[in-house]
């Protein structure tokens, strides 16, 4: 099956300053790669996803890229605010719709 | 239009007692999925259900089963619960097919927590 990798596990930033989350996946038949933040208590949610057939997606502050190639992608959130605070987890689907979560990455953004 | 909701919200088992949990998909919605959250263990892939039919599983023991109702309803079942047990265990929809982007939409999630 399966297997998603992500690194950090934590990251602490200044306000303004950049994160990065990297993720690594193990099944070359993926296709699908979204990424979900998870506010304390809340629901994990959909933030930005990208396919296999394109190698960057950018919705404002965040931007996710895809490396096939090497089976990697990354998340980019620019200028951090306090509300990025939040855990983000990575994740994979191939075509059986069964999607293979990361570890999480807990984003602590200081003011 | 109503999210995906979860039922209990919190339950509080012994070792060895049986815990059902509930979920009702976005309407329109005929896959279900379960994933267990233990504390720093990310999501971790436990059941899916589309049409009334298990068509995957993660690597949980038996006791884990579930099933899903012609309302496309599901409910998740622990027998023998253990203490590792204790989790939030989050439930998430998709539409029929290929329809939509493929997100997934989670509930809140009910808290099991086993003593």
């Amino acid at each position: 099956g399966e297997n998603v990798e992500q690194h950090p596990s934590t990251l602490s930033v200044q306000e303004g300053d950049s994160a990065v989350i990297k993720c690594t996946y193990s099944d070359s038949a993926s296709n699908y790669f979204p990424w979900y933040k998870q506010e304390l208590g809340k629901r994990p949610q959909l933030i930005i996803d990208i396919r296999s057939n394109v190698g960057e997606k950018k919705d404002q502050r965040i931007a996710v890229t895809l490396n096939k190639t090497a089976k990697h992608f990354s998340l980019h959130i620019t200028e951090t605010q306090p509300e990025d605070s939040a855990v983000y987890f990575c994740a994979a689907k191939t075509n059986d719709y069964k999607l293979s979560f990361g570890a999480g990455t807990t984003v602590t953004v200081r003011a | 239009e109503a999210g995906v909701t979860q039922s209990p919200t919190h339950l509080i088992k012994t070792r060895g007692q049986q815990a059902t949990l509930r979920c009702s998909p976005i309407s329109g919605h005929t896959s279900v999925y379960w994933y267990q959250q233990a504390l720093g263990l990310g999501l971790q892939f436990l059941l899916w259900y589309d049409e009334g039919e298990e068509r995957n599983r993660g690597n949980f023991p038996p006791r884990f089963s579930g099933r899903q109702f012609p309302n496309y309803s599901s409910e998740l079942n622990v027998n023998a619960l253990e203490l590792e047990d204790s989790a939030l265990y989050l439930c998430a929809s998709r539409p029929r097919g290929l329809v939509g982007t493929g997100e997934l939409f989670f509930g809140e999630g009910s808290r099991l927590t086993v003593l």
